[in-house]
């Protein structure tokens, strides 16, 4: 079955520093793969998604994310964090065992910003 | 801006009432999605509807019900709320594409607490 593992349930950094968000697939098809970010009491907004074009992939508020097949990885990326960067981040991949119906998400990383 | 929404935001109710959790949609998504997320916890599916008069259960075992007499809407339903039930609960539509590739848009949530 499709899975979806996200590294380190919390994640801090400080204001101006790297962000580094991990998450693993495991998929014998390719993948379609998407971050989605809460913030609190709130639903979930899609930060980006891959789907098969380039690898690294743009999303909004300064992420991205690389797709690397031989590592079944889509890391989320930010050169700065900023304050308004803490929330709840999910890696989520579409389910090939349910014709891509379904969406699989992983467990969620919490981030936090420091000042 | 996703034009999905969800309502009540919040509910306190007693143990036995019946409750419906509303969500709607103004984009004519064929897909929609019901979650169950505990606070800072990851995402359950409990059902999904490829459309009008489609409905099938989630992954995660629910005694709740929907329903989908109308593309845009597709209601929850508590018979008889208990505890256990407690949590929030979240609606989604799924933007078409090819198969896979759509992004789900969310709602603001329901955060239910059942005393």
């Amino acid at each position: 079955a499709q899975s979806v593992t996200q590294l380190g349930s919390h994640v801090s950094v400080s204001e101006g520093a790297l962000v580094l968000l991990r998450c693993n697939y495991s998929s014998s098809v390719p993948p379609y793969l998407f971050w989605y970010v809460q913030y609190p009491n709130q639903g979930l907004q899609l930060l980006l998604k891959y789907t098969s074009a380039a690898t690294l992939v743009k999303g909004i508020n300064g992420f991205e994310a690389e797709f690397k097949k031989s590592e079944t990885s889509f890391h989320l990326t930010k050169p700065s964090a900023h304050m308004s960067d803490a929330a709840e981040y999910f890696c989520a991949v579409s389910d090939p065992g349910t014709s891509y119906d379904k969406v699989i998400f992983g467990p969620g990383t919490s981030l936090s910003v420091i000042p | 801006e996703a034009d999905i929404y969800q309502t009540p935001r919040y509910l306190v109710i007693g143990t036995g009432k019946k409750i419906t959790l509303e969500c709607s949609q103004t984009m004519g998504h064929d897909k929609m999605y019901w979650y169950q997320q505990d606070p800072g916890m990851e995402l359950h599916l409990i059902h999904y509807s490829y459309g009008v008069n489609s409905t099938e259960k989630g992954d995660l075992s629910s005694e709740s019900t929907v329903s989908r007499i109308r593309t845009e809407h597709f209601p929850l339903t508590l018979e008889s709320a208990r505890p256990s039930h407690t949590s929030q609960y979240l609606c989604a539509s799924r933007k078409p594409g090819l198969a896979g590739t759509g992004e789900q848009f969310f709602g603001p949530g329901t955060r239910l607490t059942v005393l």
